[in-house]
């Protein structure tokens, strides 16, 4: 089974600021990680992903996420904010395709990032 | 390449009425989803096709709620009768197929807003 806790479901930042945006994640299988970010009345934007190689993932946007097996977190950073960055932003698992299944995500339930100025 | 589309954009019905929901994935993709995002919370998985056959829909209502893709390619989503806590949005996503390049990479449609009232 495969569940994902984001922590805190709004965050606001200072643009300029640092952005932290948690997420930990639970798998009884090796986990792909995936962080998607969503804007009013649109659907969803893959921001980045992890997928077994680098631990490190760099995505779009200034975005980075590290996968931490030891603490199973896939935190979502960014260094400095911006405005435009204010969104919704989710953290999804899904099983590797090596274990079998079909890649269903499991999203957690959501963070809604502000940038005040 | 273009991306998935939907329709419609919104929808506003009655509670016992039926609606249906229309989804053309990206040109190519073999796997097609449907999920049902409520206000507040992250998406989740109603029904999810490899082809035109059903590979999970352990969380659609089924009841209520059916939903095809005939030849492979469109689908439709549809509920009847409607109840007033389905109103949310209703997000389509496709993925190419495994091994063709892709790194298994859901690409998400608009979205349809549901209003049960």
């Amino acid at each position: 089974a495969q569940s994902v806790t984001q922590l805190g479901s709004h965050v606001s930042v200072s643009e300029g600021a640092l952005v932290l945006l948690r997420c930990n994640y639970s798998s009884s299988v090796p986990p792909y990680l995936f962080w998607y970010v969503q804007y009013p009345n649109q659907g969803l934007q893959l921001l980045l992903k992890y997928t077994s190689a680098a631990t490190l993932v760099k995505g779009i946007n200034g975005f980075e996420a590290e996968f931490k097996k030891s603490e199973t977190s896939f935190h979502l950073t960014k260094p400095s904010a911006h405005m435009s960055d204010a969104a919704e932003y989710f953290c999804a698992v899904s099983a590797s395709p090596f274990s079998g299944g079909y890649n269903k995500l499991i999203f957690g339930a959501g963070t809604r990032l502000a940038v005040h100025p | 390449e273009a991306g998935v589309a939907q329709s419609p954009r919104y929808k506003i019905i009655e509670k016992r009425q039926s609606v249906a929901f229309w989804c053309n994935p990206i040109s190519g993709h073999a796997t097609l989803y449907w999920y049902q995002q409520i206000l507040g919370q992250g998406p989740k998985l109603l029904i999810q096709f490899q082809n035109n056959g059903v590979v999970d829909d352990s969380q659609l209502p089924k009841d209520r709620f059916s939903a095809e893709r005939l030849k492979g390619v469109d689908s439709t989503l549809k509920i009847q009768p409607a109840k007033l806590e389905d109103s949310a949005v209703y997000l389509c996503a496709s993925r190419p197929t495994p091994g063709a390049g892709k790194n298994y990479e859901q690409y998400f449609g608009p979205g349809t807003r549901l209003t049960v009232t």
